[in-house]
């Protein structure tokens, strides 16, 4: 089946730039979504289609894509930004989705 | 604005079906702009999707869950809902409903709204 796949945890200092990856063979033809989710809550889509960012989203968060891989973007991070994030896509042949492992974003 | 609640047992005894149901309010869940979507994630761990139903009632399930999993929509009801049946104590779970917001180009959408979840616990 097919899989996505993210570095489990990722640390940065305040006021940084943090870059999460995600990896997956149907990238390059299959828009990627990436989420947020802080401890008991519902997660939010942060970014859509590779790189959109959705109203009510920091200008910080941006997505982009390069082949197998996507990357999700936070500059200048601030504590708040501290969470799990997922990115989302579609296999090659379009008849299911997945979710990427989970990356664990530490703010030092 | 559109809201997503999610109602259903919390506990369901093993080898029984789990079933849920996801309440659609301030917009039609018939809308052809939106399909829905469950998604679950077991505590501690990471997030899974389980699959989901347009307003034709077409639906795409993740493949190692299609065997046991139904989802429906009731438009009349303004409402979808999640059959899991012969569960077990590894289908215990937080469960998420969100709407998929279509996007042109792109047949699957953003899950940009989403219920607050719902627990469901398997045991005897």
């Amino acid at each position: 089946s097919y899989e996505l796949t993210q570095p489990p945890s990722v640390s940065v200092s305040l006021g940084q730039m943090a870059r999460i990856t995600c990896s997956g063979e149907a990238l390059p033809k299959k828009y990627a979504f990436w989420f947020q989710q802080k401890p008991g809550q519902a997660p939010v889509l942060v970014i859509y289609k590779d790189n959109e960012r959705p109203s009510g989203i920091p200008e910080r968060f941006s997505g982009s894509s390069s082949g197998t891989i996507v990357t999700l973007a936070i500059s200048g991070v601030q504590a708040e930004d501290e969470a799990d994030y997922y990115c989302l896509s579609a296999d090659s042949s379009y008849s299911y989705r997945v979710f990427g492992g989970g990356t664990k974003l530490t703010v030092l | 604005q559109v809201q997503l609640q999610e109602s259903g047992p919390g506990l369901v005894k093993p080898s029984q079906t789990l079933s849920l149901t996801c309440t659609v309010s301030g917009g039609s869940i018939s809308s052809d702009s939106s399909c829905w979507s469950w998604i679950r994630q077991p505590a501690g761990k990471g997030l899974e999707w389980i699959g989901r139903v347009c307003p034709s009632g077409s639906t795409n399930y993740k493949p190692s869950l299609k065997s046991r999993v139904t989802i429906s929509i009731d438009t009349s009801k303004n409402q979808f809902s999640l059959k899991l049946s012969s569960v077990t104590a590894a289908d215990t779970a937080m469960f998420y409903c969100a709407r998929d917001r279509m996007l042109t180009g792109d047949p699957w959408g953003a899950s940009d709204i989403w219920g607050q979840g719902t627990m469901v616990i398997v045991s005897s």
